[in-house]
């Protein structure tokens, strides 16, 4: 069985101020994903990471992934608040039988960030 | 394109209704997946399938059938909901698997009463 587990759950900062979400897997995985998701909408992907040492960076966010440590990070540099959401990470899984890989999500990092 | 589109957007069901959720894409893509979300729990897969007829179950198949007769759609049942499957349901759907992204659907917010 996958777990994911994404620390912390709840973030709250101020503008301007730099943080990272860590997010740590139970079983070997060579590919990652990062979603944001605003309140009562859809997910929207932010990063696919598909090796290790994979680094991505998109305006204010930056993610990494170190496989051998199972540990992914999304840092936020100079926070501004229209980065408030909730950050998922997802780990690829293959459930029995189906031939494919499913995703296993963290129960999510809920971000606010204050003027 | 339109993308990844659900309906209904809501439901509200009494205790052994049932009901299919209806998941479409136009975007060609071979997989596709459902997934719920309950507060404090993240999204977790239900069934996926990985081409027109195949079907295969994720980490919370119990209660749920699914179909895909056409590429583009995947349909998601409930035979006699219960309140327990009261959540947020997403449809997504990706080109090649887990190399590449998921793009989502909307949601369909379920109540069973």
């Amino acid at each position: 069985e996958l777990k994911v587990e994404q620390n912390p759950l709840f973030l709250s900062m101020q503008e301007g101020k730099n943080y990272t979400i860590y997010c740590n897997y139970s079983t070997t995985s060579d590919r990652l994903y990062w979603y944001r998701q605003d309140p009562g909408k859809s997910l929207e992907s932010l990063f696919v990471l598909l090796s290790n040492g994979a680094v991505k960076q998109e305006g204010r966010l930056m993610a990494s992934l170190d496989t051998k440590a199972r540990l992914s990070t999304l840092h936020i540099t100079a926070a501004v608040h229209d980065l408030s959401a909730t950050y998922f990470c997802a780990v690829p899984f293959m459930y029995s039988g189906g031939g494919a890989d499913g995703l296993t999500f963290g129960k999510g990092t809920h971000l606010i960030i204050q003027p | 394109n339109a993308g990844v589109t659900q309906t209904p957007k809501f439901r509200v069901l009494k205790t052994g209704q049932s009901m299919t959720l209806l998941c479409a894409q136009d975007m060609n893509h071979e997989y596709m997946y459902w997934y719920r979300q309950d507060p404090g729990m993240g999204l977790r897969l239900i069934h996926y399938s990985v081409g027109e007829g195949t079907t295969a179950k994720g980490e919370v198949p119990d209660g749920y059938n699914v179909s895909r007769l056409k590429k583009q759609n995947f349909l998601l049942g409930l035979e006699s909901a219960a309140p327990s499957q009261t959540s947020v349901y997403f449809c997504a759907s990706s080109y090649r698997g887990s190399n590449d992204e998921q793009y989502f659907g909307p949601g369909t917010r379920l109540t069973v009463t």
